[in-house]
């Protein structure tokens, strides 16, 4: 157990629907990020939160969201799925901008179908 | 612009024998670097760090990783390969942007190890 959780596991869904993961940082960790893992396209950045605002944004869809809680937990928002949306989505969390390397969950496998 | 590149997507070796996976990054400064290791079906691990002084640093699971300035790399290796090894190693390169800490990720090495 790494301390980040990742909800729900395994998810499953129809093209056009919109669906919400959830993320819990480490205990102490104010950073979270948001990665998408693909076959084609490996390991791509989404987008960055520290404390509750936005840090960083990198390759994410405009039919993509998330936010940061007070209570520092992370939803990503995919809306409008399509069956390219297929991938892992990780969580990962750093105490601060990421210098001492990042804690990762384990991932929601997301299946468009 | 910052990259990092990890010439070898796969990688097979035996059960035993010593391991080297490549990393070289471009960045006009010295980076933050790390190695992290995901075993299929799993998230990612922080396996070592380097942020400054020794070159040479040590980590978990009997890994290790040279930074070589010159070279603008940052190698990770393995004395004596188990089977338990075999899973996609990244390396990472962190660097400052924009008054922010930013990592990019390489693109993985599979390691396969054959009995």
């Amino acid at each position: 157990d790494s301390g980040v959780t990742q909800t729900p596991k395994h998810l499953i869904t129809a093209t056009g629907q919109r669906v919400t993961l959830r993320c819990s940082p480490r205990s102490g960790d104010l950073s979270v990020y948001w990665y998408q893992q693909s076959l084609d396209q490996g390991l791509q950045f989404l987008i960055q939160y520290y404390n509750g605002e936005e840090r960083a944004k990198g390759n994410i869809l405009e039919r993509f969201s998330a936010q940061q809680f007070p209570d520092l937990h992370s939803e990503l928002n995919l809306s409008s799925l399509e069956l390219g949306d297929s991938a892992l989505y990780f969580c990962a969390s750093s105490v601060g901008g990421g210098s001492y390397g990042y804690t990762f969950g384990s991932g929601t496998r997301l299946t468009v179908v | 612009a910052q990259s990092v590149t990890q010439p070898d997507i796969h990688i097979t070796v035996s059960e035993g024998a010593s391991l080297e996976l490549r990393c070289n990054y471009s960045y006009g400064a010295t980076p933050y670097l790390f190695w992290y290791v995901q075993s299929p079906g799993q998230g990612l691990q922080l396996l070592l760090k380097y942020f400054s002084g020794d070159t040479l640093v040590q980590g978990i699971k009997g890994f290790e990783a040279e930074f070589k300035r010159s070279q603008s790399s940052f190698n990770l290796r393995k004395p004596s390969v188990h089977w338990s090894d075999a899973a996609e190693y990244f390396c990472a390169v962190g660097f400052h942007s924009g008054g922010y800490q930013k990592v990019t990720f390489g693109t993985g090495t599979k390691l396969q190890v054959i009995p």
